[in-house]
């Protein structure tokens, strides 16, 4: 069974750091892409990023540009988003997404809640 | 950027009658290749994760009843309910996976009547 399990959010001050982990169950991250999508209290959802799986590129919008960066570890089955200069805006609750065989946003994790705030 | 707007903001049916939601992309999102467009429709009920249910505008995934589909037009689609039942209380989001940034649309509230 596919599984996606979040971690790493919680409450952090404005201009802080985190780092989030996917870790990934029932199958193996480098055969897929991942995504990373938000969505902020009472708000639809937002596409951040995305990680190729064939080169490890990574694309992201430009709201986090510069300030997030995605990675993966193959040896763990986990992808990771760092996020830096967090800002009140960034308060939200992330999810990782694998793909499907054909690329579409598919598997969705649980999400974890990231609080920017003083 | 393709923006995605969606329609409408929320919508209100009766059991057992068709519910239908509309997206427009700003620009093809058809790839030549395969001649397919890389639009998703998602599900996302109240303290859950969306769930996927059709990508590709018009295949349905795995496991969701066959009384959702979606369909398309150019840069037109549509995700239909046939028969709504009281289960589809959700927020229904379409996103596009074609060229990033992979937008979503805003969203669509369906109740029921």
């Amino acid at each position: 069974e596919v599984q996606l399990v979040e971690s790493g959010g919680g409450l952090v001050q404005p201009g802080g750091s985190l780092r989030l982990s996917c870790a990934a169950s029932g199958f193996t991250f480098s055969s897929y892409w991942v995504h990373w999508v938000r969505q902020a209290p009472g708000k639809g959802l937002v596409w951040l990023s995305r990680i190729n799986s064939d080169d490890s590129s990574a694309t992201y919008v430009d709201s986090v540009k510069g300030r997030f960066t995605i990675s993966s570890d193959s040896a763990k089955n986990t992808q990771y988003l760092q996020m830096n200069s967090l800002r009140d805006e960034d308060t939200a609750v992330y999810y990782c997404v694998r793909t499907n065989r054909v690329g579409a946003p598919s598997y969705w994790g649980q999400g974890i809640l990231v609080t920017v705030s003083s | 950027d393709i923006v995605v707007t969606q329609s409408p903001d929320s919508l209100a049916v009766s059991l057992g009658e068709r519910a239908t939601i509309n997206c427009k992309t700003s620009q093809s999102i058809l790839y030549s290749s395969n001649n397919k467009n890389y639009l998703a429709w998602y599900q996302q009920k109240p303290g859950q994760p969306p769930k996927m249910l059709i990508y590709w505008a018009s295949t349905r995934e795995s496991g969701v009843p066959d009384r959702f589909s979606g369909s398309e037009s150019g840069t037109d689609f549509t995700l239909t309910i046939s028969s709504l039942q009281a289960e589809d209380v959700a927020v229904y989001y379409c996103q596009q996976y074609y060229i990033p940034p992979f937008s979503f649309g805003q969203g669509t509230k369906l109740e029921i009547k």
